[in-house]
């Protein structure tokens, strides 16, 4: 697609409940990260994808949290047991390629999690 | 302390002022992210600096490598560029480290 899409933009959940966050990288983008933007903070680490498999996993909060990218192209973050916490705006961007001094990031909209 | 400060938090000016906002790190880094992000929108790159200047428009970014300081500029500033403006750096592992944000509001 022309730009990183995210969805849904918005979602209300209940308390322990299980969602799921997706994104569509740019056709062709190798890599993809998200991040996780709490209110009136930058946004954090979580987890970053070079191809099929997570490069680096190590911003994930804890096991309630977990990403897939199965055909290297839409990822999906899952979060199981929702606590209010985790509401945030969750970003995801992605690149060319991980690597190298030469690679901009394109962001997605985001999506903005509320757990009630 | 925060690997990546940015200063101010928050910057008030009036329309057709010049605007500096500041960004300093404390790991050695592989490029440095000036990014724009509006209310309740996505975050939009402007820059991305390994070394020196660029400029696009009204904005200018620097960067000096050995201080660890990058700074983004923004000349003849204007209502419609309130938005925060967030620094990142990208160190090891390719991810990128965000600083909290400089909230700047132009006033016409």
């Amino acid at each position: 697609g022309a730009g990183v899409s995210q969805t849904p933009s918005n979602k209300v959940t209940e308390k322990g409940k299980y969602v799921e966050l997706r994104c569509d990288p740019i056709s062709g983008h190798t890599a993809l990260y998200w991040y996780r933007q709490s209110l009136g903070q930058g946004p954090e680490f979580l987890i970053y994808f070079q191809g099929t498999g997570a490069a680096d996993d190590s911003g994930l909060p804890n096991d309630r949290f977990f990403a897939v990218r199965p055909e290297g192209s839409v990822s999906t973050l899952k979060i199981q047991r929702t606590e209010r916490g985790d509401s945030a705006v969750y970003l995801c961007a992605s690149s060319l390629r991980a690597g190298g001094q030469g690679e901009g990031y394109t962001f997605g909209s985001g999506t903005r999690l509320t757990v009630v | 302390k925060n690997e990546v400060e940015q200063s101010p938090q928050n910057l008030t000016a009036q329309e057709g002022e010049f605007i500096t906002i500041n960004c300093s790190y404390s790991v050695g880094i592989s490029a440095l992210h000036w990014l724009q992000q509006h209310p309740g929108g996505g975050i939009v790159s402007l820059f991305m600096l390994s070394s020196g200047k660029k400029k696009h428009g009204r904005l200018i970014a620097t960067i000096n490598i050995q201080e660890k300081h990058s700074s983004l500029h923004i000349t003849a500033s204007h209502p419609r560029d309130s938005a925060v403006y967030i620094c990142a750096v990208r160190s090891k592992g390719n991810k990128l480290v965000f600083g909290a944000g400089t909230i700047l509001r132009v006033k016409s």
